[in-house]
């Protein structure tokens, strides 16, 4: 098992501010995520963040907007760059071990305002 | 796109009585799994079920998968207020090891 610390919980934004969100891990861990959970919605992955590397982007998910830092195996960071109301969602950050189950932190919850 | 679609997308009960979730896929899958979500936090894992199981228990939930329906479902028996949440299922396929969730079932249980 893995027990994630995600942190903020919570922010309120001013839009066109940027807001990055930590993720830090009890273990080392290869693979790493960043998901997006909109108002009602499911969650959507947003990338996967390579340790070492650039992270891998999913369709509709850009570097610039999105840009995510990975320096080593036990923490992550997602800044949400240039922040407009439709960014207002849950990030989630989560690991996983090849064919077992996901963990996931906490959720931050922005609201851009 | 999302590969699982769970049903219903709200249900509403009363403390005691079975919740029945079902979700459906469309591809072969490696495994697939149930999560529970409150309030819109973060999401705790449930069950595991692998393409060649067709039933998992634990505790209070049960899990079924018929990989020739391409569904699966989670029964939650004598149900407790403190079940009402929102659960959704994950498939990982092929060789990716991500899971892709569902829409989310709304789980009420009144006390």
């Amino acid at each position: 098992s893995a027990v994630i610390s995600q942190k903020p919980s919570r922010d309120i934004c001013q839009r066109g501010t940027s807001l990055t969100i930590q993720c830090q891990v009890d273990s080392q861990v290869t693979m790493m995520f960043w998901y997006r959970q909109q108002p009602g919605q499911s969650l959507t992955l947003i990338a996967t963040a390579n340790q070492g590397s650039e992270a891998t982007y999913e369709s509709g998910f850009v570097i610039d907007k999105f840009p995510i830092s990975r320096p080593n195996l036990t923490f992550s960071t997602l800044t949400v760059s240039n922040m407009s109301p439709e960014d207002s969602s849950i990030y989630l950050c989560s690991v996983t071990g090849l064919g077992t189950e996901a963990f996931f932190g906490q959720g931050t919850r922005l609201t851009v305002v | 796109s999302q590969q699982g679609e769970e049903d219903p997308q709200a249900l509403s009960i009363q403390e005691g009585e079975n919740a029945t979730m079902n979700c459906s896929y469309k591809t072969s899958i490696n495994n697939l799994q149930w999560y529970r979500q409150n309030s819109g936090r973060g999401l705790v894992h449930l069950i595991l079920i692998r393409s060649n199981e067709r039933e998992k228990h634990s505790g209070r939930l049960r899990v079924t998968l018929d990989t020739s329906k391409k569904s699966s479902s989670l029964l939650i028996t004598a149900s407790r207020a403190a079940d009402t949440a929102s659960y959704f299922c994950a498939t990982e396929t092929g060789g990716s090891y991500i899971p892709t969730f569902g829409r989310g079932t709304s789980l009420i249980v009144h006390p």
